[in-house]
């Protein structure tokens, strides 16, 4: 069964600074796709950003990158030039092929600090 | 509008109510789902239903019950809780389900939160 580990159960940054969530994953599967999501207090989860397993190239969503490490089963979510807004839970996701069976990670508080 | 819609947003009841908690999607989706979001855990997935047919139930107590009447409507009926239940449902609708390349994003309502008393 695939596993998603977040080893920060909370994190803070000062506003305008980069901040990293790390994420790692345990699967046999060769084909797969990674997200992060992102829930702010007493909001809707949305999707941050995804990177599909067969890319080498690490997905970026303008602030929002990934450092993708296959063979380590590493997903890590950079944040550049943090905003207030991003104060959120952020959850690293695993979804293996044939099925919507997302797996989470049990999330990462990050506050964002004026 | 938000594309998933879910009430009520909060809801207590006893363990010995019925209740149900609804979801609805706005954005033409064929699969739909209930997760459970307890602190300090990671999400759980319950039900998936795809096309209305139930096509994943994680092992979860009966004491749960889904209803899917059409591809825009989930439901979750809920009897004789226990206080263990108490956590926030999330309803999600994704565009399809088993189709690895067009696959991947879940949209979720803001969640139902039930205490059971």
């Amino acid at each position: 069964a695939q596993t998603v580990t977040q080893s920060q159960p909370e994190m803070s940054v000062q506003e305008a600074e980069t901040v990293t969530l790390s994420c790692t994953y345990d699967t046999s599967e060769n084909n797969y796709y990674l997200f992060w999501y992102k829930q702010p207090p007493s909001r809707q989860m949305i999707l941050v950003i995804r990177q599909e397993a067969y890319k080498q190239q690490n997905a970026t969503e303008n602030r929002f990158s990934v450092n993708f490490q296959k063979a380590a089963k590493s997903f890590s979510l950079k944040i550049s030039d943090s905003q207030l807004g991003d104060t959120a839970m952020y959850f690293c996701a695993f979804m293996k092929p044939y099925g919507q069976n997302f797996v989470f990670g049990p999330g990462t508080r990050l506050s964002v600090l004026p | 509008e938000t594309g998933v819609t879910q009430t009520p947003r909060h809801l207590v009841m006893g363990m010995t109510n019925k209740k149900s908690l609804k979801c609805e999607q706005h954005l033409g989706h064929n699969a739909m789902y209930w997760y459970k979001q307890s602190a300090k855990k990671p999400l759980e997935l319950m039900f998936v239903y795809s096309l209305e047919e139930r096509v994943e139930n994680n092992s979860v107590p009966s004491r749960f019950s889904p209803e899917c009447p059409n591809s825009s409507h989930l439901f979750l009926h809920l009897h004789t809780l226990q206080p263990e239940d108490s956590a926030l449902y999330l309803c999600a609708s994704s565009q399809g389900w088993g189709d690895f390349l067009g696959a991947g994003e879940l949209f979720f309502g803001e969640g139902s939160r039930l205490t059971v008393l």
